[in-house]
């Protein structure tokens, strides 16, 4: 079965610290990962991986997919409040088959 | 510069009404998708479209219908409510299969 899976479910940190979700995933003929931050409403697109070994950067986010392991992470370096939200991670193979994960939960206090 | 609009924001229906949440996108995007978000789980693909007349089914279609008679809109019906169908429906466009997507702020609906 088809399936994507996200770790941890939820996470909590202190502002400053870094975080590292992670995204593992079982499909067929897999064609690209996309990870998006959802923060009260709408989903915001951050990243879509591709090709193994090459990061993916944006101001303190990145990302990188290994697809002989099959999975993807996302890191978040001196994390701020407003990086509290889910980060949901989806999968997309064969020719019209897209997944997302349930999610990782990640809630920065001061 | 709208993107994604769907309407309506919140929705009460009682078990057995019909109703039609309503989607709009302003990007031409020849994609759209429908995702129902239940608590703690990720996005369910419900319906989706890779252009005008052409729509499919995905992961959880049962209980819906869809249309796509343009490019702009893309509805999605929902026939006999019942309290499973209490969600959060998403409504997304998007320029290609698997692409970046924009997502509409959600529509809540409650049936009881």
């Amino acid at each position: 079965e088809d399936k994507v899976v996200q770790s941890p479910l939820s996470l909590v940190v202190h502002e400053g610290d870094t975080v590292t979700l992670n995204c593992s995933y079982e499909v067929t003929n897999f064609r690209s990962l996309l990870w998006y931050k959802q923060e009260k409403k709408a989903p915001t697109f951050l990243f879509m991986l591709t090709s193994s070994g090459i990061e993916k950067k944006s101001g303190r986010l990145s990302s990188i997919l290994d697809k002989k392991e099959l999975f993807s992470i996302l890191n978040i370096t001196a994390t701020q409040t407003g990086d509290s939200a889910i980060y949901l991670c989806a999968v997309v193979y064969n020719t019209d088959k897209l997944i997302f994960g349930t999610g990782t939960r990640l809630q920065v206090f001061p | 510069n709208a993107g994604v609009t769907q309407t309506p924001k919140f929705r009460i229906l009682k078990i057995g009404q019909s109703m039609t949440l309503q989607c709009t996108q302003d990007m031409n995007h020849n994609y759209m998708y429908w995702y129902r978000q239940d608590p703690g789980m990720g996005l369910k693909l419900i319906y989706y479209s890779v252009g005008a007349g052409i729509t499919d089914k995905g992961e959880v279609p049962n209980g819906y219908n869809v249309s796509r008679s343009t490019t702009e809109d893309f509805p999605l019906r929902l026939e006999l409510a019942a309290p499973s169908q209490t969600s959060v429906y998403f409504c997304a466009s998007s320029y290609g299969w698997g692409a970046e997507a924009f997502f509409g702020q959600g529509t809540r609906l409650t049936v009881v």
